[in-house]
């Protein structure tokens, strides 16, 4: 059964630190990985990661995929207050029809 | 404007009653689905769908059914079977059954008085 496990369950942090966000797994024969942001209501997707691109980034986040160690870390700079969200992982395997998602990471960021 | 819509935005039910949620989508995805998100749970898939006309169950499927006759849409009842069913739902949709970004719907919670 594939499996994702995310820490920390909460982060609180002030304003203009950067954070690392963890996700661990366990897939049957990996294809991607992903990162939402789920700040009230509809989680909205930041990142997929694959086997051909293990780094990605965008302004101040960025993220990378180790297939050998079964891990992704989310880094945020210069933390912003608008940055206050649940950042979830999801994995999906090779003839999967489904994404299995961690319980996310709430993070807190404070003025 | 393309999107994934659901409604309504809040639910309440009495115990023993059966409802339905509302899960559309103009974004002529072929694949749907629907979770189930408790606090400290994460995201748990209870059915989805491929395309027209079929379906299959996720992980906690007892006690909610579905339907796909319309390509746009992906309607959940949420059953009196349904032991605890107080909760927010998200409906998801992709382009197709194994592309791997899903796009979420705004989402409905449930509320059992």
């Amino acid at each position: 059964e594939d499996k994702v496990v995310q820490s920390p369950l909460s982060l609180v942090v002030h304003e203009g630190d950067t954070v690392t966000l963890n996700c661990s797994y366990e897939v049957t024969n990996f294809r991607s990985l992903l990162w939402y942001k789920q700040e009230k209501k509809a989680p909205t997707f930041l990142f997929m990661l694959t086997s051909s691109g293990i780094e990605k980034k965008s302004g101040r986040l960025s993220s990378i995929l180790d297939k050998k160690e079964l891990f992704s870390i989310l880094n945020i700079t210069a933390t912003q207050t608008g940055d206050s969200a649940v950042y979830l992982c999801a994995v999906d395997g090779i003839g999967n029809e489904k994404l299995t998602f961690g319980t996310g990471t709430r993070l807190t960021i404070i003025p | 404007d393309g999107g994934i819509t659901q409604s309504p935005k809040y639910l309440f039910r009495k115990e023993g009653q059966n409802v339905t949620l509302s899960c559309e989508q103009n974004l002529n995805h072929d694949a749907m689905y629907w979770y189930r998100q408790d606090p400290g749970q994460g995201l748990r898939l209870i059915y989805y769908s491929q395309i027209v006309n079929d379906f299959q169950k996720g992980d906690i499927a007892e006690g909610y059914s579905v339907s796909r006759e319309k390509k746009e849409s992906f309607p959940l009842t949420v059953t009196s079977a349904q032991k605890n069913p107080t909760a927010f739902y998200l409906c998801a949709s992709s382009i197709g059954p194994e592309t791997d970004t899903q796009y979420f719907g705004p989402g409905t919670r449930l509320t059992v008085l």
